[in-house]
C-alpha cells in the first residue's frame, strides 16, 4: 500500500536552512505529482508546494516562494523540501502527500521548530 | 489573494445530518476547483474523505458525500456519530498550480 515517510525535521534557528525528505513506497513514484502541506501548532492546514510527476513544474505558496524548493529524486523514490531563510512562522508539522488524480494520500508528518 | 472560507464551528446531534461548506472570498466554487475534503483528529495526519467534488476515498462510508451547493462546495454527513467529532478541512485548486486550504470547521456531535 502507499507509504509516505517524512524525515529531517528538528529545531533550527531563524535564518538557517533545513531539508526535509519523504520516502515513498508502494506505488510507482515517477507517475505521481507530490505536495508538501504544513500545519502550525494549533492551526489549520496550509498548502506549501507541488511538483509535477515528471519534475517539470513546481509551484509554491506565496508565504514560502523564493525560500523553499521542492524537488524529487526518482532513483531514490524520495521527495524533498529545501527550506532556506527559515522564520519563526515556518514552525509546523510538514506533511508529504501523493496526488492521485486530485486525491491526496498523506504521510504522518515531521515537525520543524524554528526558534532561537 | 484567494481566501477559502469555512464555518469555524458547527454542531450536529447524534444520528443527525450536517452540511459543511467551502467557499471563495470572491467568486463561486465549481467542479473546476476540484474541491476535496479532509477529516483530522488532533495529533493525527489528515484523512481524505472526498476528492474531485463528489468522489469518496477508499474506505470512506457512504454517509459522507460531497457536492456543489449554490456557489460553494459542500460536505454532508448523514447519521452523525460521536467519532465524527473532529476538524474538517477543504482545499480548492485555484489555478496556476496553486491550492488553497480553508481554515477548517470544528464539528461537535452532541
Amino acid at each position: 500500500q502507499v507509504q509516505l515517510v517524512e524525515s529531517g525535521g528538528g529545531v533550527v534557528q531563524p535564518g538557517r536552512s533545513l531539508r526535509l525528505s519523504c520516502a515513498a513506497s508502494g506505488f510507482i513514484f515517477r507517475n505521481y505529482g507530490m505536495h508538501w502541506v504544513r500545519q502550525a501548532p494549533g492551526k489549520g492546514l496550509e498548502w506549501v508546494a507541488v511538483i509535477w510527476y515528471d519534475g517539470s513544474k513546481q509551484y509554491y505558496a506565496d508565504s514560502v516562494k523564493g525560500r523553499f524548493t521542492i524537488s524529487r529524486d526518482i532513483s531514490k523514490n524520495t521527495l524533498y523540501l529545501q527550506m532556506n531563510s527559515l522564520r519563526v512562522e515556518d514552525t509546523a508539522v510538514y506533511f508529504c502527500t501523493r496526488d492521485s488524480n486530485w486525491e491526496l494520500n498523506w504521510g504522518q508528518g515531521t515537525l520543524v521548530t524554528v526558534s532561537s | 489573494q484567494t481566501v477559502v472560507t469555512q464555518e469555524p464551528s458547527s454542531s450536529v446531534s447524534p444520528g443527525g445530518t450536517i452540511t459543511l461548506t467551502c467557499g471563495l472570498s470572491s467568486g463561486s466554487v465549481s467542479t473546476s476547483h476540484y474541491p476535496s475534503w479532509f477529516q483530522q483528529t488532533p495529533g493525527q495526519a489528515p484523512r481524505t474523505l472526498i476528492y474531485s467534488t463528489t468522489t469518496r476515498s477508499s474506505g470512506v462510508p457512504d454517509r459522507f458525500s460531497g457536492s456543489i451547493l449554490g456557489n460553494k462546495a459542500a460536505l454532508t454527513i448523514r447519521g452523525a456519530q460521536t467519532d465524527d467529532e473532529c476538524n474538517y478541512y477543504c482545499v480548492l485548486y485555484v489555478g496556476g498550480g496553486i491550492w488553497v486550504f480553508g481554515g477548517g470547521t470544528k464539528l461537535t456531535v452532541l
